[in-house]
């Protein structure tokens, strides 16, 4: 089965508020990324987050890692319209290997 | 950052003919390159993993002969759909890595496929 499930599928929120994705997997990784799809668009890369790390920031976005419970999160604060996207965890096992996606979950920031 | 190009963006075909998609890495040199296919709302499900001289390893359940993969340089690696069905339909998005201790892919912006 997919390697990555991700919740919530989809969802809804107002402009201003935090914005909460979860990511599950099923064997041990080497790290885990997020990337974020505008639709019909290619991915950009947002973070990446070793196995060994457990948060990671990079301007509004905050990722955690727990890889005991092999789940990731991603918290995007303070959210904007320009937010509403596709987002993606991707999990990679070794080094330059290949990424196994998750099921993604569609983010709508409303103004 | 490292910048990959795919070309054509969109292209519409007719049933049973053959559509040749191409990635380039523009200002890095790629000793892998993988190629993907997402359909409408769905993931990205990789379709095969492509070196720089050798021969592409393609994902369980995605035809060799059917999608031909060729990555003849450093910078370029093609996927080529053969005749052509409706249900090939969808978005093919590649990537690249330097292959050098990065663990970071580098994406494509997609091919839209369309096949009458």
């Amino acid at each position: 089965s997919q390697q990555g499930e991700e919740d919530p599928q989809a969802l809804s929120i107002q402009e201003g508020e935090n914005a909460t994705m979860n990511c599950s997997y099923k064997t041990s990784i080497n790290n885990l990324q997020w990337y974020r799809q505008n639709s019909g668009r290619g991915l950009v890369h947002l973070i990446l987050i070793r196995s060994n790390e457990r948060e990671k920031h990079s301007g509004r976005l905050r990722v955690t890692l727990d890889t005991s419970k092999k789940s990731s999160s991603l918290l995007i604060t303070a959210s904007r319209a320009a937010d509403t996207a596709s987002y993606f965890c991707a999990t990679e096992e070794t080094s330059g290997s290949r990424l196994t996606f998750g099921e993604g979950t569609q983010l709508t920031v409303n103004p | 950052g490292a910048v990959v190009s795919q070309h054509p963006s969109r292209v519409i075909c007719k049933s049973g003919t053959s559509v040749k998609i191409e990635c380039r890495s523009l200002d890095f040199q790629a000793t892998t390159m993988f190629w993907y296919r997402q359909f409408p709302k769905q993931s990205l499900m990789l379709m095969a993993t492509s070196n720089e001289g050798s021969k592409a390893t393609y994902e369980q359940g995605v035809e060799k002969d059917k999608f031909l993969i060729n990555h003849a340089s450093l910078t370029l690696s093609t996927l080529t759909v053969t005749s052509a069905h409706p249900e090939d339909s969808s978005f093919y998005i590649c990537s690249a890595t330097t292959g050098t201790g990065t663990y970071e892919q580098y994406f494509g912006p997609g091919t839209r496929l369309t096949v009458t």
